[in-house]
């Protein structure tokens, strides 16, 4: 399974809503609602902060939100904050072929 | 949920090495596990899973029969015995906690250090 594209780098200023996109293919993310997101500070654990295309686990700030049309996925940051700043990852899980989980590249958020 | 990874460091290439994951304050016997990856300027590449009960495992095809992925209830522990590395597996190993569906990982773990240098 080839890498799920996502745009590199992101920023915002605090306040500002911003959108990562995550885009892959009727294999995996037009094939399913099975996208994930998570948040990575550097020397910290990744974090869940969504789940199945738009579900927040308890605890996750209802400023994060996930949305899917076709095959890309969209997470959503509304009123950013300086706490935002990380990498983001976008996941599919995908069933096709075998059991497969595939990440996109990855996409830094920069807080201005 | 806390997991914490150990077993890391560095090996020549063609060694082995086995990675441990040792799991407390969840359900570990109900849990799916994963082992997920992170190479040095790299983005998380999934490495492999295993169901609740070890009956189904799945792995990248970058790892497939070199890496075996274990768990052992009795001690909360998961397991990642890496054979023949290469230097491509250079890279943070975490270990993470799966969803009952398998579809997301739930919790992560801080992880550990693999180095395949000769």
């Amino acid at each position: 399974q080839s890498a799920l594209t996502q745009p590199a780098y992101v920023s915002g200023f605090p306040g500002q809503p911003i959108t990562i996109s995550c885009t892959g293919t009727s294999n995996d993310i037009g094939g399913s609602n099975y996208v994930s997101w998570y948040q990575h500070v550097s020397g910290k654990a990744p974090k869940l902060i969504i789940y199945d295309v738009n579900n927040r686990p308890s605890g996750v700030s209802d400023r994060f939100s996930g949305s899917k049309s076709g095959s890309t996925a969209s997470l959503t940051i509304s009123g950013l904050q300086a706490e935002d700043e990380g990498d983001y990852y976008c996941c599919s899980y995908a069933t096709s072929v075998n059991f497969d989980w595939v990440f996109g590249g990855g996409t830094k958020l920069t807080v201005l | 949920v806390q997991l914490v990874e150990s077993g890391g460091g560095e090996v020549q290439p063609g060694k082995s090495l086995r990675l441990s994951c040792a799991a407390s304050e969840f359900s570990f016997s109900a849990s799916p596990m994963h082992w997920v990856r992170q190479a040095p300027g790299k983005g998380l590449q999934w490495v492999a899973f295993t169901s609740y009960d070890g009956t189904t495992e799945s792995y990248a095809d970058s790892v497939k029969g070199r890496f075996t992925v274990s768990k052992d209830s009795s001690r909360n522990t998961l397991y990642l015995q890496m054979s023949s590395l290469r230097p491509e597996d250079t890279a943070v190993y975490y270990c993470a906690s799966g969803s009952l569906e398998w579809s997301y990982f739930v919790r992560w773990g801080q992880g550990t250090l693999v180095t395949v240098s000769s």
